[in-house]
C-alpha cells in the first residue's frame, strides 16, 4: 500500500535556526513529490521534485530527493516566526494517479 | 485507524454530466475540507464544512459546483454540466478543527478522486 510519512510530528525552534524536515515514502510507480506549507486554509505550493539529486531553491527554502533511498528533506535555514506552519509532503503515483499526503510536521519558530 | 477514504478514485464522464464525489472522513473530526489540484496548479480551496455547516465557500470556481454534508461525517461534492476545465484531482482533507487562537489542526488528506471530463 501506498504511503507517505513525514518525521519529525512536531519541532519547535528559535529564530535564526536551521530546521530540516524529513519525507519518506512507498508508492507504485512514482511520479512526483510535492512539499506544501500550510498555515490558514488551502496549502501553498512550495516546490515539486521528480529528478534525484536536484536541489530547488526558493530563498531560505530548499529541498532534494532521494529517488533510490526514497525520501526528500525539506531545508530551512535562518527560521522566522513566519515560517511557523504546517509542511506538508505529497507523493504523486502514476498507477491510480491519486495524491498521497503525509500527515505534515508542525512547525513553530519562537521569536 | 481508517484514514480519508474518497470514492471513485477515478471518474471519466461526458461534457454536461453530473458527477457526485464523495468523502468519508477520519471519525470524530469535525473539520472536513474540499481541494482540487488540476495539472501544473498548487492545491485550489473549495469549500470547508464544521460540522454540518460551511462557513467558507469562497473557493466553489462556479455554480455548478456545490457541497454539502450530513450527520457531521459524510462529504459529497456535486459538479453539473461537467465542463473540461473541471478535469483534476478532488481531494478531501479532515482535521479535529480550529485550535484555540486561530491554528490550524493537522489535516489528514484522502487519496483523491481523479475526474477526467470528455
Amino acid at each position: 500500500e501506498d504511503k507517505v510519512v513525514q518525521s519529525p510530528l512536531s519541532l519547535v525552534v528559535h529564530e535564526g535556526d536551521t530546521v530540516t524536515l524529513n519525507c519518506s515514502y512507498e508508492v507504485t510507480n512514482f511520479r512526483s513529490l510535492l512539499w506544501y506549507k500550510q498555515e490558514k486554509k488551502a496549502p501553498t505550493f512550495l516546490f515539486m521534485l521528480t529528478s534525484s539529486g536536484i536541489e530547488k531553491k526558493s530563498g531560505r527554502l530548499s529541498s532534494i530527493l532521494d529517488k533510490k533511498e526514497l525520501f526528500s528533506i525539506l531545508n530551512i535555514t535562518a527560521t522566522q516566526t513566519g515560517d511557523s506552519a504546517i509542511y506538508l509532503c505529497a507523493v504523486e503515483g502514476n498507477n491510480n494517479n491519486d495524491m498521497r499526503f503525509g500527515a505534515g510536521t508542525r512547525l513553530t519558530v519562537k521569536p | 485507524g481508517a484514514g480519508v477514504s474518497q470514492s471513485p478514485s477515478n471518474k471519466v464522464t461526458e461534457k454536461g454530466k453530473d458527477v457526485e464525489l464523495r468523502c468519508d472522513p477520519i471519525s470524530g473530526h469535525t473539520a472536513l475540507y474540499w481541494y482540487r489540484q488540476s495539472l501544473g496548479q498548487g492545491l485550489e480551496f473549495l469549500i470547508y464544512f464544521q460540522g454540518n455547516s460551511a462557513p467558507d465557500k469562497s473557493g466553489l470556481p462556479s455554480d455548478r459546483f456545490s457541497a454539502e454534508r450530513t450527520g457531521g461525517s459524510v462529504s459529497t461534492l456535486t459538479i453539473q454540466r461537467t465542463q473540461q476545465e473541471d478535469s483534476a484531482v478532488y481531494l478531501c482533507a479532515s482535521s479535529l478543527g480550529v485550535v484555540a487562537g486561530g491554528g490550524q489542526e493537522t489535516q489528514y488528506f484522502g487519496p483523491g478522486t481523479r475526474l477526467l471530463v470528455l
